[in-house]
């Protein structure tokens, strides 16, 4: 099965309040996080990534948490607009030997409303 | 800069038929994946290539499935004998460099009759 999860399937959340989307991972041996967004038709578009070596990462509106001792991922979207409705993915690199590949969890839907 | 191109974005094939879905990576970029999606799921990785190489092939199916990433023009992910079960969007992306961000095509959505 996979070893990236989310704890919430669907998140709904009331525009200008903050949004945290969590994640687990079972490889310790990930190097690499990244949150993915998906719009409806679309292909998942990157928002913002994070090395093992951080715990922390802003970008703008959002901040990428990574705690390693529980293997935990959130990203939290400040001031939540309509635009931020979306399917997100958070996906672990992983490396099999010279190549490394991306495993993604199964999405959790951010719901904002009015 | 144009990102990464799928065609066809729609593409409906009957059983038995084959599908070639093309792929052009971000200008610059010599690494392209290949992931299958089905509805309300996450993407399942299938192939790993590096210019006229493939890396991993680890999630493809042995049977029916193949990909190459040509010296030059797009990369192909081809689908022989196609079955119900084939269809699912399937996501190209590419990277400049292993390890770095992967950035995605908006799909090809595949539908078997």
């Amino acid at each position: 099965g996979e070893s990236v999860g989310l704890h919430l399937p669907t998140l709904s959340v009331q525009e200008g309040d903050n949004s945290i989307i969590n994640c687990a991972y079972s490889n310790s041996a990930s190097d690499y996080f990244i949150w993915y967004k998906q719009e409806s038709g679309k292909g998942p578009q990157f928002i913002i990534d994070i090395r093992s070596n951080m715990d922390k990462r802003q970008g703008q509106r959002v901040t990428v948490l990574l705690n390693k001792t529980v293997k935990h991922l959130s990203l939290q979207i400040a001031a939540t607009q309509p635009g931020d409705s979306a399917v997100y993915f958070c996906a672990e690199n992983r490396r099999t030997g010279t190549a490394s590949k991306l495993t993604f969890g199964t999405g959790t839907r951010l719901q904002v409303t009015l | 800069n144009a990102g990464v191109m799928q065609n066809p974005r729609h593409l409906v094939r009957r059983r038995g038929q084959e599908a070639r879905l093309r792929c052009s990576p971000v200008k610059g970029h010599s690494h392209v994946y290949w992931y299958r999606q089905l509805p309300e799921e996450g993407l399942k990785f299938m192939v790993y290539l590096q210019k006229e190489n493939i890396i991993d092939e680890s999630g493809m199916p042995k049977e029916r499935f193949s990909a190459e990433f040509p010296k030059e023009g797009p990369s192909i992910l081809r689908i022989q004998q196609v079955v119900r079960g084939d269809s699912a969007a399937y996501f190209c992306a590419s990277s400049r460099e292993q390890g770095q961000p992967q950035h995605f095509g908006d799909g090809t959505r595949l539908s078997i009759l």
